[in-house]
């Protein structure tokens, strides 16, 4: 198994831009997260998915977009990229129900200049 | 909403010696704690956790303790080695919640020969 799969690991983004971030996972797991890790301040919770169709938003979610049409793919859409965007951001997937351990991709650094 | 503080920020101990890092939650119904460990430049990693049922918890060199009346859970490593030099996140959330994790800002710990 592959586990977690994010793409790109590395984007530089112009003011204005917009981009999204490849996110797969190959352990039919049920849920799937995005978070953002800005230096000293732990990590954020985006969006996260219980299942396909079913999205909903985490802490801060304003800036981004998610879809989840499979089981396998949570994509994350940046529209109209901000300097405050600029940051780390991991997707992340778990079983669900009582198997709550997460399981990170190996993220994507983003900078928006 | 949940808040997780978390200190200290930084840590240096001596390779043998042992670690501790605390953290506070704000909401009594969290009932889910994970510490995750990332190394430079990686994904975070799943180390231990804990449930609200239970006082402390071991897995070899780590061990996690949770005082529910106080809100408040604590990391220890003993014996510390140099590849235990990471930064770890402490989390909190309630089971049945899609596992929406509330993390710490981190602690970056530093064993030193």
């Amino acid at each position: 198994n592959a586990g977690v799969t994010q793409t790109p690991k590395f984007r530089i983004l112009k003011i204005g831009q917009s981009m999204t971030l490849q996110c797969t996972q190959d352990m039919n797991h049920n849920y799937m997260y995005w978070y953002r890790q800005d230096p000293g301040m732990g990590l954020k919770l985006i969006y996260y998915s219980v299942g396909a169709g079913i999205t909903d938003k985490g802490e801060v979610p304003n800036g981004y977009n998610v879809s989840r049409s499979t089981t396998e793919d949570f994509p994350l859409r940046l529209e109209l990229a901000a300097p405050s965007q600029t940051s780390v951001y991991f997707c992340a997937s778990s079983y669900g129900g009582s198997d709550e351990k997460l399981f990170f991709g190996s993220g994507t650094q983003l900078s928006v200049l | 909403g949940e808040n997780v503080e978390q200190h200290p920020s930084t840590l240096s101990v001596q390779e043998g010696d042992s670690a501790v890092i605390k953290c506070t939650y704000s909401d009594s119904a969290s009932n889910y704690f994970p510490w995750y460990k990332q190394e430079l430049g990686k994904r975070p990693q799943l180390i231990i956790d804990i449930r609200s049922n239970v006082g402390e918890k071991k897995d070899q060199r780590i061990a996690v303790t949770l005082n529910k009346t106080a809100k408040h859970f604590s990391l220890h490593i003993t014996e510390t080695q140099p590849e235990d030099s990471a930064v770890y996140f402490c989390a909190a959330s309630r089971t049945g919640t899609a596992s929406k994790l509330t993390f710490g800002t981190g602690t970056r710990l530093q064993v030193t020969l």
